[in-house]
């Protein structure tokens, strides 16, 4: 069974940094790529950050680029979100998801863990 | 504000059939496939539909989903409790290096 458990949320203030970590179980980790997707309170779902199986390739959002880093391990089948200088606006449940591989470049989540949640807030 | 439009609310009555639209611009939804994800919040996200009409395995036939131009459908047939939730459409932008995830607004599904 495919397990993707997220760790790491919790309450900070602004410009203090926290991380994420997503501990994947059930299949070949290092075969994904992964991704990072958001929920604020009362909005609907924004991708965050993408990191390729080999972590050739990693991207984000504008609204976090500069800010945050996505990494992974794939001996420890982990993946991580480093976020720096978080603001009231990054409050939100935080999820890890994975991408199947071979989609080409017209992807989807095919699996998502049940999420950290985030507060950011003096 | 979404790149990809959906009703805020849609309801009907158990048993009944409900569809949710998904619509955007050519290089979001025309040139891309669709998939859409049911979320009940505090839960994980769940795949329903992808590829535009395919069904993960475990995900009943109640759930179809169908594209046509720019706007996809999500269909839900023998409407029950249970599948009140968020529901969201969302392509794929292959301009990052990754890729990204773009998603609808999503649309709050009620059982009357």
């Amino acid at each position: 069974e495919v397990q993707l458990v997220e760790s790491g949320g919790g309450l900070v203030q602004p410009d203090w940094s926290l991380r994420l970590s997503c501990t994947a179980s059930g299949f070949t980790f290092g075969d994904y790529d992964m991704h990072w997707v958001r929920q604020a309170p009362g909005k609907g779902l924004e991708w965050v950050s993408g990191v390729s199986w080999n972590e050739g390739n990693v991207g984000y959002a504008d609204s976090v680029r500069g800010r945050f880093i996505t990494y992974r391990d794939n001996v420890k089948n982990t993946l991580y979100l480093q976020m720096n200088y978080l603001r009231a606006q990054d409050t939100a449940v935080y999820y890890c998801t994975r991408v199947p591989p071979y989609c080409h470049g017209d992807c989807y989540f095919d699996s998502w863990g049940q999420g950290t949640p985030v507060t950011v807030s003096s | 504000q979404s790149v990809l439009t959906q009703p805020p609310s849609v309801s009907a009555a158990p048993g009944q059939k409900v569809t949710i639209s998904c619509s955007g611009s050519s290089s979001k939804i025309e040139n891309n496939n669709v998939a859409w994800y049911q979320h009940v919040p505090g839960t994980a996200p769940k795949l329903l539909i992808y590829d535009n009409n395919k069904r993960p395995s475990g995900i009943p036939d109640r759930f179809s989903g169908s594209k046509t131009g720019t706007s996809a459908t999500l269909g839900i047939t023998g409407l029950q409790t249970g599948d009140e939730a968020d529901y969201y459409c969302g392509t794929w932008d292959s301009s990052l290096s990754a890729g990204q995830g773009v998603f609808g607004g999503g649309t709050k599904l009620t059982v009357l």
